[in-house]
Formats: C-alpha cells, structure tokens, sequence
C-alpha cells in the first residue's frame, strides 16, 4: 500500500518558536509538495520539489522554507511560528522518474499546527 | 477570479440518491482532471482520474469532463453514508502537471 508519512499529527508551538513538519514517501516518488488547507480557502501550495536538494516556491512560500537532503524526505519549515501559521499542512507526493507526470497526487494524513 | 470554482455546499442527501458534484475553471491549458475524497481530519485521497475530454466510470462514480465549456462534474449513484466526506476537483496542465490547482471542495452529507 503506497504511503506518505507526516511525522506528527497535531502540534502545538508558541509565537517565533522555530518548526519542523516532516513528510517521508515511500512510493520512488519524484515529486514532493506542501500545502495547506484553511477554510475558505482550499488548498495552497507552499513549497515544491521536482528532485533531491532542488525546490521551488508554491504561491504561499512566505515565512516557510523546505529541505530535500534524500528523495523520500521532504521537510516544511517555519523559521519563527506565527499565528496566521495555525493551519493544516498536508504534504503530497507524485510521478516517477520516466513515466508522465499527471497531475495525481498522493497526500499524507495532515498535520494540524496550533500556534498560540 | 479563482481559476478553478467548485459549487461551495454542503450538499445534504438521502441515501441512494445520486450526487452530482460540480468545477468549472478559467485555464484551458488544463488536461488533466482529479477528484479526491477527504474525510473528516484526513488527508485527500485521490478518488478518479481523466484526461482530457470525456466520461470515466469506476463503480458507483462517474467523472466527466466537457472541456468545451471547462466543466467538470464527479457523479455518485446510489450514494451511501460512507460517501459523507468533502470532494476536492482538481486540475493541471501538461507542462506542469505535478502542480495541481485546486477547488475549495464541496462537503457532502449522505443521511441513512
């Protein structure tokens, strides 16, 4: 079964504390993505990753930045938390190395960040 | 102007009904067409996908895609309980296919 693993499912930081969301694919995947999704508002792309140690900002990159060290490791970072930050951030995987890329996108299960 | 707009909901049905969820969008670089399926406090889960033009069926759910108009529409027969959950549309296009646009979702609220 294909999977994409968030490291915590729900977390709880204080105003400019520094933060780390981690996303882990199993799948060969090429391709990695960070978005987060507010009511109202759908999904947003924050930061994506067509291949190890190369990224690219999304719509929404402000206040975050991302690391991709190995190809199944994606990482989301806030360098100092704010409130406007609470939010649900779901990271997404798609297409291997030679075949197309459609568009299909495999999530993990989120992970919900409260900043107080 | 959003480049994808999906009828926002709820929808509220009896069970067995047949759902009729629906996206237009502006961009007609679009090829490729998703619906994902998330439950309450989950991720999106990919649920059909077409590309191009065209009907796509797969058990009680139907996709459909008139690019002519830029609609899309994701149909649900005999729609059951489980069904209950919001249904994202999503789109790409060819040269950037990974880099999906989305819809805001409808939340669908199948009643026993």
């Amino acid at each position: 079964d294909v999977k994409v693993t968030q490291s915590s499912r729900y977390l709880v930081k204080r105003t400019g504390e520094k933060v780390f969301l981690e996303c882990v694919q199993d799948m060969d995947h090429e391709n990695m993505f960070w978005y987060r999704q507010d009511p109202g508002l759908g999904l947003r792309l924050i930061y994506f990753s067509y291949d190890v140690k190369m990224k690219e900002k999304g719509d929404i990159p402000e206040g975050y930045s991302v690391s991709r060290e190995k190809k199944e490791r994606f990482s989301l970072i806030l360098e100092s938390a704010s409130t406007n930050q609470t939010s649900m951030y779901l990271c997404a995987s798609s297409g291997h190395q030679g075949s197309p890329n459609t568009g299909e996108l495999f999530f993990g299960e989120g992970s919900r960040l409260t900043v107080l | 102007q959003k480049e994808v707009e999906q009828d926002p909901g709820p929808l509220s049905v009896p069970e067995g009904a047949i759902v009729s969820l629906n996206c237009t969008y502006s961009n007609s670089a679009f090829q490729y067409f998703m619906w994902y399926r998330q439950y309450s406090r989950k991720g999106p889960e990919l649920l059909m996908y077409t590309y191009s033009s065209g009907n796509k069926e797969d058990g009680r759910f139907t996709a459909q895609v008139d690019k002519s108009s830029k609609y899309i529409s994701l149909f649900i027969r005999d729609s059951q309980p489980s069904d209950s959950a919001t249904y994202l549309c999503a789109m790409s296009r060819i040269t950037n296919a990974g880099k999906s646009t989305f819809g805001d979702g409808t939340t669908l609220t199948v009643k026993p």
